[in-house]
């Protein structure tokens, strides 16, 4: 079974500037979250989807981050302009609709480094 | 707010031996879920355990097991025998069980270091 999805790997911009990373979860996998991760710290919520639907941004900082997932498969964050605080991984994570419905499945994640 | 802490931020152990991770949670809910994931340089988020809090018995798994103390609101993770491969952030984490929102609370981790 393939595993989620990423990239890029690694983006470097200038502050200001936009930016978007990409998620294709595990085929079948309904659920999918995208965590931002500050060296040094745990992953932090940013949305959760069910299909093509939120089910939680209350911490996507909305005035710069937007995401979607138009057809409940593959999932795009955005960020718009870009602060130097916004420099971590971004983490994307899908979970299935049956089965260990309890674990999430983790992709190997976007370094964002913000200059 | 459910809130994870990991006291030890850096843990180190000799190979083959054993070492304890601690991580200590706050919540006013009596169904949850708690996992332990590990993340090598990789960045890949890989689970390691995970127990149901209605649960009792202390989950295991090969080398790993926890010492699960709902009342003192504790999870630690234990890892026997171990690996180089072992090396690696461990990230201790939360989730309810109620509804439909899945939001897991991370701890800050544990660096763990193995000595050959």
């Amino acid at each position: 079974e393939a595993g989620v999805a990423q990239s890029p790997r690694y983006k470097i911009i200038e502050k200001r500037q936009s930016v978007a990373f990409w998620c294709n979860p595990i085929s079948g996998h309904a659920t999918l979250y995208w965590y931002q991760q500050i060296l040094g710290q745990g992953p932090k919520l940013l949305i959760q989807f069910q299909n093509n639907g939120v089910v939680d941004d209350s911490q996507l900082p909305k005035d710069r981050f937007s995401a979607e997932r138009l057809k409940g498969v593959d999932s795009t964050l955005k960020i718009q302009p870009a602060k130097l605080e916004d420099s971590a991984v971004y983490l994307c994570a899908s979970k299935p609709t049956s089965g260990d419905y309890n674990e999430q499945f983790f992709g190997p994640g976007t370094r964002l480094t913000v200059l | 707010a459910q809130t994870v802490t990991q006291s030890q931020p850096e843990m180190s152990v000799q190979e083959a031996e054993t070492v304890t991770l601690s991580c200590t949670y706050d919540t006013s809910e009596s169904d949850y879920y708690l996992f332990w994931y590990k993340q090598p340089p990789s960045r890949q988020m890989i689970l390691v355990i995970r127990q149901e809090a209605y649960k009792q018995q202390n989950a295991t798994e090969n080398r790993f097991s926890v010492n699960f103390q709902k009342a003192a609101k504790s999870f630690s993770l234990k890892i026997s025998d171990s690996q180089l491969g072992d090396a690696a952030m461990y990230f201790c984490a939360y989730r309810s069980a109620l509804g439909n929102n899945n939001d897991m609370r991370f701890g800050a981790g544990t660096r763990l270091t193995v000595k050959p």
